[in-house]
């Protein structure tokens, strides 16, 4: 099976702090994705990675910044915490040419920002 | 562009009815489309893709080329369907992206 793991299913973080969201995956996974998922908007796509060191802007950009130095892990970074960051984000990583057409998520990580 | 629409925030049907999730979509080469599933307290999970053409849990959907839809259908719901279900869309003109409905939450009542 292959494993999508977040490093924390709920984390609760100040205004102006940076926050670091982190995503591992185990399945060798060349594409790795970043969500925001909110009532009523669904997934909103943040970032994707498409190799080690690629990055490409998703719909929602803005506030966010990512880093992927290995293949297995994506991490997401908020450089300055705002209350509309409140949401739950979700990683998912795909296969590439004929491995590609299925998402795998991780569990989520509800981010509250006070 | 690339658009999945989910007309329907909220779905309530009763235990043994049938039931219809809608998705339209908008894509200008051969699209892959997929629906997912959530289960409350679980993760996201790829429920079915068009071109498997096969029956998961008793849903089935049909990509209508014409009509540039993908509905999630289920002859009689079951309490466990209740769940946040979502449509989405991807391709080779996509860069490997994904593109998400808004989502239907479905209600099964006992």
């Amino acid at each position: 099976d292959v494993k999508v793991t977040q490093s924390s299913r709920y984390l609760v973080k100040r205004t102006g702090e940076k926050v670091f969201l982190e995503c591992v995956q185990d399945m060798d996974h060349e594409n790795m994705f970043w969500y925001r998922q909110d009532p009523g908007l669904g997934l909103r796509l943040i970032y994707f990675s498409y190799d080690v060191k690629m990055k490409e802007k998703g719909d929602i950009p803005e506030g966010y910044s990512v880093s992927r130095e290995k293949k297995e892990r994506f991490s997401l970074i908020l450089e300055s915490a705002s209350t509309n960051q409140t949401s739950m984000y979700l990683c998912a990583s795909t296969g590439a040419g004929e491995r590609w057409n299925e998402q795998f998520f991780g569990p989520g990580t509800r981010l509250t920002v006070l | 562009a690339q658009r999945v629409t989910q007309p329907e925030k909220l779905l309530s049907v009763f235990k043994g009815a049938p039931v219809e999730l809608k998705c339209n979509y908008s894509y200008s080469g051969s699209p892959e489309l997929f629906w997912y599933v959530q289960y409350s307290r679980q993760r996201l999970q790829l429920l079915l893709r068009h071109i498997s053409r096969e029956s998961i849990k008793g849903f089935t959907a049909d990509l209508n080329k014409g009509e540039t839809s993908f509905h999630l259908k289920k002859p009689f719901a079951q309490e466990e369907d209740s769940a946040m279900y979502y449509c989405a869309l991807s391709g080779r003109g996509t860069g490997n992206q994904f593109y998400f409905g808004t989502g239907t939450s479905l209600t099964v009542i006992p």
